[in-house]
């Protein structure tokens, strides 16, 4: 049982390049969500999607497109990278809103 | 605003007992989270609290006071494992997680 798994790992892009992370999950869950995470500052909601062909905007959506078009996955594409955009991203996804969520390994991104 | 706040980091001794505290200030409630981060890893969930009182679960344990908007999470008995940052994250009336920026444990032999 794999959890979420976030695809890739690690990425290094340039100023203007675009780039998807996909996240897939394999619990049958619901509810996903993409974070941000930078130093000093806790997890910022970029978007999430409340079932398969739903997406809704979070704290800090400018900049990221996501969609859900399979229940198991949930891609944050990323139209022209920024270095502000620089940062660890972490899908998460749980069964209930009020549940728990589960988080998959992280994408460090680094943007030049 | 919504706001949580908590200690950026402290320290503490292996087999010693730390509280961390939590308090918040949010659009309405509708729970309050603790999360464990290891460095380069995930979060992953310790507890969840929705109303007031203690949550045990082996030697962590957590505490709610919602009328105080205020939580701790107190680990006993620490082990060097136990080198993580704590999450402390509510939930608001949308029943979206609002997150704490973290507090980095750090545990000395």
């Amino acid at each position: 049982n794999a959890g979420v798994t976030q695809t890739p790992k690690f990425r290094v892009l340039k100023t203007g390049q675009s780039m998807t992370l996909l996240c897939a999950q394999d619990m049958n869950h619901e509810y996903m969500y993409w974070y941000r995470q930078d130093p000093g500052m806790g997890l910022r909601l970029i978007h999430y999607s409340v079932g398969e062909g739903t997406t809704a905007k979070g704290e800090v959506p400018d900049g990221y497109n996501v969609s859900r078009l399979k229940k198991q996955n949930f891609l944050l594409g990323l139209e022209s990278a920024a270095p502000s955009q620089t940062s660890v991203y972490f899908c998460a996804s749980n069964v209930d809103i009020t549940q728990p969520q589960h988080f998959g390994d992280g994408t460090r991104l680094s943007i030049l | 605003g919504q706001n949580i706040d908590q200690p950026t980091e402290m320290t503490a001794t292996e087999g010693a007992i730390v509280q961390i505290n939590c308090t918040y200030q949010t659009s309405g409630f509708n729970g309050l989270f603790w999360y464990q981060q290891h460095a380069g890893e995930a979060p992953t969930f310790l507890s969840y609290n929705v109303l007031d009182g203690l949550e045990e679960k082996g030697r962590f344990s957590s505490f709610l006071s919602r009328s105080k908007g205020y939580s701790y999470l107190l680990l006993k008995e620490l082990q060097m494992k136990d080198s993580a940052s704590y999450l402390c994250a509510v939930m608001d009336s949308n029943y979206q997680l609002i997150w704490g920026a973290g507090t980095k444990l750090i545990i000395k032999p």
